[in-house]
């Protein structure tokens, strides 16, 4: 397997602009997560998903970010408008179950940087 | 949510081993402890986890107190390689979901 894979490696766009990042899973995992990752707060979990439905968005911070995951093989990350203090880089992981003991397995992030 | 508190840095020499240290005082009894490290302009990737017993595998070994308060991550020979950041992390499956938070780490410098 390919591993989680995440597009594009590095977006930049102007403030106000519309992002959509990407993010392919492990084949069969059935937990898919979102993370951003700043030098002042760390990696925050945004959102997770199980079986494609959303369970916990609580980390999102605010109504410009949006995640969907219309199947089990693509799911998007969506910034409307784009700030500058959006500027991070954002991981997506997956896992097989919610067991306690699964592993993440992350994709390489995708560097957003907002002008 | 348990927390983690991890030295913010440590270094090492190569080819020595390096005991990384993990603080975990409020651990549930079903809690696991889970290691991973992010290595430069990449994803944290896993190391290794435990529940109670220590546990080895061709990565690093895990040593859990036996009050499992604490634990410690142990590189037997460190490498160039290993520079990276070491995030302890404790698996919450509180009634909200089954969340991995991720604290600041132990960002490991090697020492050729």
């Amino acid at each position: 397997d390919a591993g989680v894979i995440q597009s594009p490696r590095h977006e930049v766009t102007e403030m106000g602009q519309e992002v959509t990042l990407r993010c392919k899973p492990i084949s069969g995992h059935d937990y898919l997560f979102w993370y951003r990752q700043t030098m002042m707060r760390g990696l925050e979990l945004l959102i997770y998903f199980n079986n494609n439905v959303p369970i916990d968005d609580s980390g999102m911070p605010e109504d410009r970010f949006s995640a969907k995951m219309p199947n089990a093989s693509f799911s998007t990350l969506k910034i409307q408008p784009s700030e500058p203090r959006d500027s991070a880089v954002y991981f997506c992981a997956s896992s097989l179950t919610g067991r306690k003991g699964e592993k993440l397995f992350f994709g390489s992030g995708t560097q957003l940087s907002v002008l | 949510d348990a927390k983690t508190t991890q030295p913010n840095s440590m270094e090492s020499n190569e080819e020595e081993p390096v005991h990384l240290p993990c603080n975990h005082s409020t651990i549930s009894g079903t809690d696991y402890i889970h290691w991973y490290r992010q290595l430069p302009s990449q994803g944290p990737e896993y190391v290794i986890h435990g529940l109670t017993s220590n546990v080895n595998n061709r990565m690093a070994s895990l040593a859990i107190a036996e009050d499992r308060k604490s634990s410690t991550l142990i590189l037997h020979r460190a490498t160039l390689r290993d520079a990276a950041v070491y995030y302890c992390i404790l698996r919450d499956n509180s009634n909200t979901g089954n969340q991995f938070y991720f604290g600041t780490g132990t960002s490991l410098t090697v020492i050729p």
